[in-house]
């Protein structure tokens, strides 16, 4: 199993609606939970950390994290073709010095 | 406030030879890592270097190499090359470890 997952995609959804993006972690003393968004052809762009349970907003984002699920998802609110890209979460576990990356989730908002 | 900076963008190189790659973090950031891209297996973690003493290693064989220096600028090595090398290096800045890090556009090597 690995440390951490996602779902598998792809994940289309129309302009202006609800995009809902999920990642699990493996069951270990867990800190810091990022999400990165990465355009093809170009490097992980982060858009959201959490660092303690519920919700955390920024714009359209927002970000929820449940540490006794061990999961953390990221809902993109009133989409936009421009959000067409992979979406990639991180954990940083306690001391470990590193992210460990889901394998992403492309999401295709279509017009 | 510049962003992280990787130098070369592109590189070619042929089988066997060594290459080192460069990375200029955002000023004051002091923890940097190294990561892997490809397509089959996504981002793989190489190393973490914070004030010059490597504190994580990936999973990768001793050709990979990396050291920082101190004033934070970081370079990875990586010798005798395979084909199957050929990846996006990306380096990420950090004030510390497990904050938010920050990518630099990465350098695209392809083996030949």
């Amino acid at each position: 199993q690995k440390e951490v997952e996602q779902n598998s995609g792809p994940l289309s959804v129309p302009e202006g609606a609800i995009a809902s993006l999920n990642c699990t972690y493996s069951d270990r003393v867990s800190q810091s939970f990022f999400w990165y968004r990465q355009y093809s052809g170009k490097s992980p762009e982060l858009i959201m950390s959490i660092y303690s349970n519920g919700d955390k907003e920024d714009g359209r984002f927002t970000a929820q994290l449940n540490k006794a699920s061990q999961y953390v998802s990221l809902l993109i609110r009133d989409s936009q073709p421009s959000d067409s890209a992979t979406y990639l979460c991180a954990v940083d576990y306690t001391n470990a010095g590193k992210s460990t990356f889901g394998d992403g989730t492309t999401l295709t908002v279509k017009p | 406030k510049a962003g992280v900076t990787q130098t070369p963008r592109y590189l070619i190189k042929t089988r066997g030879q060594q290459v080192t790659l460069s990375c200029s973090p955002i000023s004051g950031h002091r923890s940097v890592s190294w990561y892997q891209q490809t397509p089959g297996q996504g981002l793989q973690f190489l190393f973490e270097y914070f004030s010059e003493t490597q504190r994580n290693k990936g999973n990768f064989p001793g050709r990979f190499s990396g050291r920082q220096f101190s004033n934070s600028r970081s370079e990875m090595n990586v010798s005798t090359l395979e084909l199957g090398d050929s990846a996006l290096y990306l380096c990420a800045s950090s004030l510390v470890a497990n904050t938010e890090a920050f990518f630099g556009q990465g350098t695209r090597l392809t083996v030949v």
